[in-house]
């Protein structure tokens, strides 16, 4: 089956570094890639749509000079958390949409990306 | 606009007994429907969709779910609980002809007791 790859796993840093998280689809081509942020014992908040090629969608109130996102490949979308500070500090998961034969949506995640920062 | 209501944030359970987790959906369409588990510190992984074919929908691990039009739910069940099944489970909908955005419900924690 369809699997996306998360890296790094977990990735602490310090205040005002800046942290690449990379989304791989492994066996697969995707298009689309969705980044999520997720804060302990909550459900996932979709930040942004990735677009190969393209700009990425931002949701409302998610800065987009803070949580850059490219998407240069058709199995590879980043994400990079510039100047870091502790509040970013949170569970970064990606996904990628795989169309099912049935023709309903299904998103494939990632294990997930924890940043802690300092 | 679309959204799901869990009810219950934290579900206990005895090992052996029946698991059941609700969820509510809201949809001014048609929606598709899913199920995740999330293990800690782990990305989510797929027990189950609804997708307008059977309304009785039977994913991995023995869990199922039953799509009720009249009652806008899509409630996840288990006959037996195993200890391996805590964790946490979030709903999700997604609008019938998007291809994007699927919006996930608050989540419940399954504890099993031994």
């Amino acid at each position: 089956g369809a699997v996306v790859s998360q890296h790094p796993s977990w990735v602490i840093c310090k205040s005002g570094t800046s942290v690449k998280i990379e989304c791989r689809s492994l066996d697969f081509q995707a298009t689309t890639m969705f980044w999520y942020r997720q804060f302990p014992k909550q459900s996932l908040m979709l930040m942004a749509t990735s677009n190969e090629g393209s700009k990425a969608t931002y949701e409302q109130g998610v800065e987009k000079d803070k949580f850059l996102i490219n998407h240069a490949s058709l199995t590879l979308s980043t994400l990079t958390v510039t100047s870091a500070h502790p509040e970013d500090s949170s569970f970064y998961i990606c996904s990628a949409r795989v169309q099912g034969v049935s023709g309903a949506n299904v998103l494939t995640f990632g294990a997930g990306s924890r940043l802690t920062v300092l | 606009a679309q959204s799901v209501t869990q009810l219950g944030s934290h579900v206990s359970v005895s090992e052996g007994a029946l698991v059941l987790l609700r969820c509510n959906y809201s949809s001014s369409v048609p929606p598709y429907l899913f199920w995740y588990v999330q293990y800690p510190n782990q990305g989510l992984q797929l027990l189950l969709k609804y997708t307008s074919a059977a309304t009785l929908v039977k994913g991995i691990n023995g869990f199922e779910a039953e799509f009720k039009k009249s009652e806008t739910s899509f409630h996840l069940t288990k006959p037996s609980a195993h200890m391996s099944d805590a964790a946490e489970y979030f709903c999700a909908v997604s609008p019938y002809s998007s291809a994007s955005k699927i919006i996930f419900g608050s989540g419940t924690r399954l504890s099993i007791r031994p």
